[in-house]
């Protein structure tokens, strides 16, 4: 199975800093990579799919990079809604695909 | 609009069965393959099962082979999860999830449309 390796797994951040999530897999993905947000209490909402794709409607703060093993995630100016839980998704193994583990974006 | 409502959650001893519904509105639901994701107490995110546009194909996570069902009903715009043999570490909350596939030379995938989600607790 294809591990995949959020780091970090917790971060603080104030409104307007430049976050950067990574997303590290155990072998070679292609672009097969998404993003997820969520919320507490809430599903996951799809933010970028073949790793740099925006889903449509997500603002543009958003932006993905990467391919093969290491892949990003960037929220360019953190907005007071971003506070969330963030999961990156490989496909490469489509249907059978696996999560990371998450990374929990908290105010500073 | 474009929505998946889940039901069929509940508390059931270890051992029973239970049957989740994913009822699906505002999109073509026959065109599109559909998922079940599951997501522990505090913890991320795991798929369950696929099922294909037309029910042809079926697939499973090792953690439910054999003691999970998907299952899809198109004249009702309904997908099922059918659980059996349920243990404790099944206790989640499940989501049934849309396909998003797009081919523009290669195909890619993700999952657009989630579920509210639905909780099943396994407990004595």
């Amino acid at each position: 199975d294809i591990q995949l390796t959020q780091s970090p797994s917790f971060l603080s951040a104030s409104v307007g800093d430049r976050v950067t999530i990574t997303c590290r897999a155990s072998q070679g993905i292609s672009s097969y990579l998404a993003w997820y947000q969520q919320k507490p209490g809430k599903a996951p909402k799809l933010l970028i799919y073949a790793a740099s794709t925006l889903q449509s409607g997500v603002p543009s703060r958003f932006s993905g990079s990467g391919s093969g093993t290491e892949f990003t995630l960037t929220i360019s100016s953190l907005q007071p809604e971003d506070f969330a839980t963030y999961y990156c998704q490989q496909l490469n193994s489509y249907p059978r695909v696996t999560f990371g583990g998450g990374t929990k974006v908290e105010i500073k | 609009q474009v929505q998946l409502v889940e039901s069929g959650g509940g508390v059931v001893q270890p051992g029973g069965s239970l049957r989740l519904s994913c009822a699906a509105s505002g999109f073509t639901f026959s065109s599109y393959g559909m998922h079940w994701v599951r997501q522990a107490p505090g913890k991320g995110l795991e798929w369950v099962a696929f099922i294909r546009y037309d029910g042809s194909n079926k697939y499973y996570a090792d953690s439910v082979k054999g003691r999970f069902t998907i299952s899809r009903d198109n004249s009702k715009n309904t997908l099922y999860l059918q659980m059996n043999s349920l243990r404790a570490e099944d206790t989640a909350v499940y989501y049934c999830a849309k396909d998003l596939t797009y081919c523009g030379g290669d195909c890619y995938f993700a999952f657009d449309i989630w579920g509210q989600g639905t909780m099943v607790t396994v407990s004595s």
